[in-house]
């Protein structure tokens, strides 16, 4: 089962304006991570923000996490349309044999339209 | 260009056979892990090696296996194909073991289809 689950399954913005999605997990966690990933292609990582951080930037990402709420939220501000992609958060958890492992969420689909 | 190799870049073969995919991380990165990304399914991970042990397993198949090698480039197998396991096959690397400290770097993918 997965860990995180995005929040909207779909995104339809024009460029320019802000996007937002949100990641809710159910354990507690170490670290979450947002990555990118343009149709058919593999995973790009933006942004890792430990549980004891409460806000991270880079550039126009802006991730906030919530531990007692165990969610995340992304925020892309100003959008382009190069930024169309799906978003996908991954939380860590113990595997069956008690090592860490990361699971990816069901991902955000993002279209910016130009 | 993540700097991950991952051959081949499409496979078709039919239900019941057996296929190897290959990974090759990026220089210096001592873990792989394998990914399996399908449209019911979403990004499943299934294993991961850490300096050719196995670090972390997810929900991979008694039909899969991995293995990473003395040079560090790791290769899944997949046998008794089945059509279900029609999918995009994802290779990531990082510098460390603890995967939620790590960024990943992933490869392009192999498109594997059952027929």
């Amino acid at each position: 089962s997965q860990q995180g689950e995005e929040d909207p399954q779909a995104l339809s913005i024009q460029e320019g304006e802000n996007a937002t999605m949100n990641c809710s997990y159910k354990t507690s966690i170490n670290n979450l991570q947002w990555y990118r990933q343009n149709s058919g292609r593999g995973l790009v990582h933006l942004i890792l923000i430990r549980s004891n951080e409460r806000e991270k930037h880079s550039g126009r990402l802006r991730v906030t996490l919530d531990t007692s709420k165990k969610s995340s939220s992304l925020l892309i501000t100003a959008s382009r349309a190069a930024d169309t992609a799906s978003y996908f958060c991954a939380t860590d958890a113990k595997d069956s044999g008690g090592y860490q492992k990361v699971t990816f969420g069901t991902g955000t689909k993002l279209q910016v339209i130009p | 260009d993540s700097g991950v190799t991952q051959t081949p870049k499409h496979l078709i073969t039919a239900t019941g056979q057996r296929v190897t995919l290959r990974c090759s991380p990026r220089s210096g990165d001592l873990s792989v892990y394998w990914y399996q990304q399908s449209l019911d399914q979403g990004l499943q991970f299934l294993i991961q090696y850490y300096n050719g042990e196995e670090r972390a397993k997810g929900n991979i198949l008694e039909r899969f296996s991995a293995q990473q090698f003395p040079d560090l480039h790791s290769e899944l197998n997949l046998s008794s194909l089945e059509l279900g396991d029609s999918a995009l096959y994802f290779c990531a690397s990082s510098v460390g073991g603890l995967a939620a400290y790590n960024e990943q770097f992933f490869g392009p993918g192999t498109r594997l289809t059952v027929l």
